[in-house]
């Protein structure tokens, strides 16, 4: 069993929606978690950085972690086409693992806002 | 400040052939990393330094060598390529918070 797990879509759906993108991990030792967004044919790039459990919100995106149930999820408002990309969760064991680029991740969910 | 930089773009090999994946970073990061990545599979560690001269393996370093000289420049060498090292490949170099992943160089072994 992989220690993220994180559906890989594809979702698709119209402008303007409100996204829901989620990982489960099995493994309590996880303390950072972060979501990446991913354009194609390009490299991951950092949205999201949360430490603890609750609620962080940046613009048009939410990301919460609930510890106690080991699910972290990334919400997008007013979805835009131009958020199509793939979102990859990823996690690390303490601050210098994220430090060091020892992060673990999910396997990515495939997103399309269409117009 | 171009970040992150790797070269080739694309890559093919042949069954047995050795190359080597050049990285660098203009950031002055302490921390350097390699990912690949494969359909399904999310992004996998290959190798990580903390440091020149300090390297270290990751989830997934067999068939893969690393060396660290310069703070600047994180090389992965593949000795004998193998078709199942066909994939997209990703340096990254870390802030104390944050992973900066470069383009990435896609390969395929035949």
């Amino acid at each position: 069993q992989k220690e993220v797990e994180q559906d890989p879509g594809p979702l698709s759906v119209p402008e303007g929606a409100i996204v829901s993108l989620n990982c489960t991990y099995s493994n309590s030792a996880f303390q950072y978690f972060m979501w990446y967004r991913q354009y194609s044919r390009k490299g991951p790039e950092l949205l999201m950085y949360t430490y603890s459990s609750g609620n962080k919100e940046d613009g048009r995106f939410t990301a919460q972690v609930d510890k106690s149930s080991k699910y972290i999820s990334l919400f997008i408002r007013d979805s835009q086409p131009s958020d199509s990309a793939t979102y990859l969760c990823a996690m690390s064991r303490d601050a210098g693992g994220t430090s060091y680029g020892k992060l673990t991740f999910g396997q990515g969910t495939i997103l399309t806002v269409h117009p | 400040n171009a970040g992150v930089t790797q070269t080739p773009k694309f890559q093919v090999l042949k069954t047995g052939q050795s190359m080597t994946l050049q990285c660098a970073q203009d950031m002055n990061h302490e921390y350097m990393s390699w990912y690949r990545q494969d359909p399904g599979m999310g992004l996998r560690l290959i190798h990580y330094s903390v440091g020149a001269g300090i390297t270290d393996q990751g989830e997934v370093p067999n068939g893969y060598n690393v060396s660290r000289s310069t703070t600047e420049d994180f090389p992965l060498r593949l000795l004998s390529a193998a078709p199942s090292q066909t994939s997209v490949y990703f340096c990254a170099s870390s802030s104390p918070t944050r992973v900066y992943f470069g383009p990435g160089t896609r390969l395929t072994v035949t």
